[in-house]
C-alpha cells in the first residue's frame, strides 16, 4: 500500500524556518518524481514544487524561490521540504505527493498533510 | 503562468442530478488536465487525469472530457459521498496551476 506521511509541522516565527519531512512507502520511491503543494485556511490548493527521481532537478512555483527548497534521500525513502524566512502567508497545511509518471505531474497519492503556523 | 478557472464556484444539487463542473485555460494545455475532489480536513484524490481518463476506482458516474482550453467533469447521477470541493489541475507546463475550486453541496 502506497503510503506518505508528512510531518515536522507547528508552530513558527515570522523569519524562522521549518524542515517538513515525507516518509515514503508501499513504492519504489527513488523512480517517481515527488512534489509538495500547500493550502492556507479556508483557500484553495497551491502548487509548491516538484524534484525528479534523482534529486538533480527541480521546478519552484515563482513565491517561494530563494526561501523553500525541496530536496530527497532515496536511500531512507524521504522527501523534504526546508522552509526559510517564513511570513504569515505561509500559514497552511503542506501536502507531498507523488507523481505517477514521467512527463505526467499530476498526483496519484497525497500524504495526510502537516499544518504550519507561522506566528509570532 | 497558465490561469486556470472553473466555475461555477459553488454548486448545490440533489441526489440523481446530472452535474457538470467546467474548467477554462487561459492558454491551450491539450489535453493535460487532472481533476480532484477534496472533502473537509482530507488530502485530494484524484478523478480524473489527462482530461478523459478515470482514475483507478474512482466510480464510473464520474467522467471528464475536452480539450485546448475547456474542460468540464460530470458526475452522470450524483450520489451522497460525492459532496466536496474539487479542483482541476494543468501539467502542461511549470508552473503547475489548480483552478480556484468548486464547492459541491448536496441538497
Amino acid at each position: 500500500e502506497v503510503q506518505l506521511v508528512e510531518s515536522g509541522g507547528g508552530l513558527v516565527q515570522p523569519g524562522g524556518s521549518l524542515r517538513l519531512p515525507c516518509a515514503a512507502s508501499g513504492f519504489s520511491f527513488s523512480s517517481h518524481w515527488m512534489g509538495w503543494v500547500r493550502q492556507a485556511p479556508g483557500k484553495g490548493l497551491e502548487w509548491l514544487g516538484n524534484i525528479n527521481q534523482d534529486g538533480s532537478g527541480t521546478h519552484y512555483v515563482e513565491s517561494v524561490k530563494g526561501r523553500f527548497t525541496i530536496s530527497r534521500d532515496n536511500a531512507k525513502n524521504s522527501l523534504y521540504l526546508q522552509m526559510n524566512s517564513l511570513r504569515a502567508e505561509d500559514t497552511a497545511v503542506y501536502y507531498c505527493a507523488r507523481v505517477p509518471y514521467d512527463g505526467n505531474a499530476y498526483y496519484d497519492y497525497w500524504g495526510q498533510g502537516t499544518l504550519v503556523t507561522v506566528s509570532s | 503562468d497558465i490561469q486556470m478557472t472553473q466555475s461555477p464556484s459553488t454548486l448545490s444539487a440533489s441526489v440523481g442530478d446530472r452535474v457538470t463542473i467546467t474548467c477554462r485555460a487561459s492558454q491551450s494545455i491539450s489535453s493535460w488536465l487532472a481533476w480532484y475532489q477534496q472533502k473537509p480536513g482530507k488530502a485530494p484524490k484524484v478523478m480524473i487525469y489527462k482530461a478523459s481518463s478515470l482514475e483507478s476506482g474512482v466510480p464510473s458516474r464520474f467522467s471528464g472530457s475536452g480539450s485546448g482550453t475547456e474542460f468540464t467533469l460530470t458526475i452522470s447521477s450524483l450520489q451522497p459521498d460525492d459532496f466536496g470541493t474539487y479542483y482541476c489541475q494543468q501539467y502542461i507546463s511549470y508552473p503547475i496551476t489548480f483552478g480556484q475550486g468548486t464547492r459541491l453541496e448536496i441538497k
